[in-house]
């Protein structure tokens, strides 16, 4: 089974900041990496697939990148509504893994 | 618009039994793959199952392995995942999750893009 690590697990920053959340793998995979953001109470949302594509209809200030083991999001300037959980999940193989999660909070 | 919507969640005792179904709208069903995801309270997403299109290909996490089983009726549009000998462990909230389909994929390598709002399956005696 492939882990997958995320860091760190909560984040506070100001609105404006750039912020990075990691998510590493614990073996290479091809690309199939996504992003999802989840608020309290509601259901996961995409933000990201293919590791870099950003899903229709999310701000453009969400961005992707990395592959093989170390995948990352930026947010280039922390909004109040990014608030929330943040996971990562491969989709590169059976049993599809998720980061344990990461929780943005304004500071 | 694609619509999920879960239902079938409730309390049940330990080594008890519970069915859950999800109505799916807005999109073509019988042509997408299908899974489940869960939640346990104040936890991380796991993955607890796959059923492909025509239900040709179903996967399991091992912790649900032998347990739950997954299917679909493409005619009613609607996904079920019988669980039974429910445990403690298994207190969660239970997505139904859609996976794009290719070419926005590979055959094998498909995200979820669209998430039910949940039902919640607690299992406490």
């Amino acid at each position: 089974d492939i882990q997958m690590t995320q860091s760190p697990s909560t984040l506070s920053a100001s609105v404006g900041d750039r912020v990075t959340i990691t998510c590493r793998a614990s073996q290479s995979f091809t690309n199939w990496l996504a992003w999802y953001q989840q608020k309290p109470g509601k259901a996961p949302k995409l933000l990201i697939y293919k590791a870099s594509s950003l899903e229709s209809g999310v701000p453009s200030r969400f961005s992707g990148s990395g592959s093989e083991t170390e995948f990352t999001l930026t947010i280039t300037s922390l909004q109040p509504d990014d608030v929330g959980t943040y996971y990562c999940q491969q989709y590169d193989s059976y049993p599809r893994t998720f980061g344990q999660g990461t929780k943005v909070e304004i500071k | 618009e694609v619509q999920l919507v879960e239902s079938g969640g409730g309390l049940v005792k330990p080594g008890g039994s519970l069915r859950l179904s999800c109505a799916a709208s807005g999109f073509s069903f019988s042509t997408y793959s299908m899974n489940w995801v869960r939640q346990a309270p104040g936890k991380g997403l796991e993955w607890v199952s796959y059923i492909s299109s025509s239900s040709s290909y179903i996967y399991y996490a091992d912790s649900v392995k032998g347990r739950f089983t997954i299917s679909r009726d493409n005619a009613k549009n609607s996904l079920y995942l019988q669980m039974n000998s429910l445990r403690a462990e298994d207190t969660a909230v239970y997505y139904c999750v859609r996976e794009v389909s290719p070419p926005y994929c590979s055959s094998t390598s498909c995200y979820i893009d669209y998430w039910g709002q949940g039902t919640l399956v607690t299992v406490s005696s």
